[in-house]
């Protein structure tokens, strides 16, 4: 168990709906990132926060879009939902304090089926 | 732009023998890289790190060992047990010295298949 949780496990939609992914980090962890794994894409850095922070931006669709807040949770927003966007979706946390080093504990996704 | 390779998408190996995955990346700039084990509907699991300060670090039965000049880095576990039997990714990023680091920047893996 990593310590972060996410939720769903499962979510199974149509096209055009709108989904909410949320996630808790770490205790104390500050830095929350989004990655999606797809089949063909492999895992695929998507949006990064840090302390409620937008930080870095990675392939992430203008349809999807995320916050942090004060509380450090994250939730990764998907709209216009099309059947490319079934994937699995993971949020990570990094320990902050971790001076040289990049360890980013994985939460165990979100499987986002869309029909 | 594949910035980080795993040149071998499957690895079989006999239980007691050593392990040894592969990975290269071309972006000069990573600084930091890990390797992280995935099972089947699970998260990644971070199993070993190392900075490009170093060249080798060792953690239990797994070590990984960084060629900069190379641009390669390998995982190697020493003895593999059947429980090793996942697909392993290696993944790198840039940054370091920051509070804040960025990215991951992922392989497309490789699956360990450990036989009795």
């Amino acid at each position: 168990d990593s310590g972060v949780t996410q939720t769903p496990k499962h979510l199974i939609t149509a096209t055009g709906q709108r989904v909410t992914l949320r996630c808790s980090p770490r205790s104390g962890d500050l830095s929350v990132y989004w990655y999606q794994q797809s089949l063909d894409q492999g895992l695929q850095f998507l949006i990064q926060y840090y302390n409620g922070e937008e930080r870095a931006k990675g392939n992430i669709l203008e349809r999807f879009s995320a916050q942090q807040f004060p509380d450090l949770h994250s939730e990764l927003n998907l709209s216009s939902l099309e059947l490319g966007d079934s994937a699995l979706y993971f949020c990570a946390s990094r320990p902050s304090g971790l001076a040289g080093a990049n360890e980013q504990f994985f939460g165990p996704g979100t499987r986002l089926t869309v029909l | 732009d594949q910035q980080v390779k795993q040149n071998s998408p499957s690895l079989s190996v006999q239980e007691g023998r050593i392990s040894i995955l592969n990975c290269d990346y071309t972006n000069s700039m990573f600084d930091y890289f890990l390797w992280y084990k995935k099972y089947p509907a699970e998260g990644p699991t971070f199993l070993i790190s190392i900075s490009s300060i170093k060249d080798k670090n060792e953690d239990g039965r797994f070590t990984v060992f960084l060629n900069k000049s190379a641009k390669h880095l390998s995982l190697h576990i020493v003895p593999s047990q059947p429980g090793d039997s996942a697909v392993y990714f290696c993944a790198a990023s840039s940054g370091a010295g920051g509070t804040s680091y960025g990215k991951l920047t992922f392989g497309q893996g490789t699956i360990l298949t450990v036989h009795p």
